[in-house]
């Protein structure tokens, strides 16, 4: 069955500088979202898109922005980047019209900030 | 603030035993109650999920206890296999607003 893609899977970027990125969500999934994990830690809730509009926003910094699109991939645009901005960034989809709460993650892109 | 408490931090457990996780929630309006098993540099993966109008359910070896009253579900995994070593996150959720505990890290000896 088809899963949740992530690109890039690494990335490795300088403090000040941007990142982008993708999420191509399970097909038929019209709701995205985006997790930060720190090492060690459980994911944290960044945001969500419904059918390309925003529908809930976690802890996640002004820095950071994200938009889903017509073809419901979303992507995260990273500014300014910081130290502690290195993490694992998960994107997971679902479909509202199934299992309410039912989200399936991707794998994941590693985020590392020197 | 973790909405939902998760406990323990690790668990070490022989092949073939039963590991035992616990969780417990604050907000009533909480409807969705999944697990996840991560393995390292991994998405987490769903395992199994409840929802509070049912007190367990099972999928092979892995069964949730939910106790609606105590607010408070369980994941148990029976005869726990050395590739059943992975964090556990539990979570719940109302629509799609989920909130994860902290996790479990599981080491099943062989």
């Amino acid at each position: 069955a088809a899963g949740v893609i992530q690109s890039p899977r690494h990335l490795i970027k300088e403090k000040r500088e941007t990142a982008t990125l993708k999420c191509y969500p399970i097909p038929r999934h019209d709701t995205v979202y985006w997790y930060q994990q720190g090492p060690g830690q459980d994911p944290q809730f960044l945001i969500s898109f419904y059918e390309k509009m925003q529908s809930d926003k976690g802890s996640i910094p002004d820095r950071f922005s994200a938009q889903q699109f017509s073809d419901y991939h979303s992507e995260l645009n990273m500014s300014s980047l910081e130290l502690g901005d290195s993490a694992l960034y998960f994107c997971a989809s679902s479909a509202r019209d199934r299992v309410v709460g039912e989200q399936y993650f991707g794998p994941g892109t590693r985020l590392t900030v020197t | 603030q973790q909405q939902v408490k998760q406990s323990p931090q690790s668990l070490i457990v022989q092949k073939g035993g039963i590991s035992i996780i616990n969780c417990a929630y604050e907000n009533t309006a909480f409807d969705y109650f999944p697990w996840y098993q991560q393995f390292p540099g991994k998405g987490p993966a769903l395992l199994i999920a409840i929802r509070p109008d049912v007190s367990e359910k099972k999928e092979g070896r892995f069964t949730i206890s939910f106790n609606k009253s105590a607010k408070q579900f369980s994941l148990h995994i029976m005869d726990s296999q050395p590739g059943d070593s992975a964090t556990y996150f539990c979570a719940a959720s109302k629509y799609n607003d989920m909130r994860f505990g902290a996790g479990t890290r599981l080491t099943v000896k062989p």
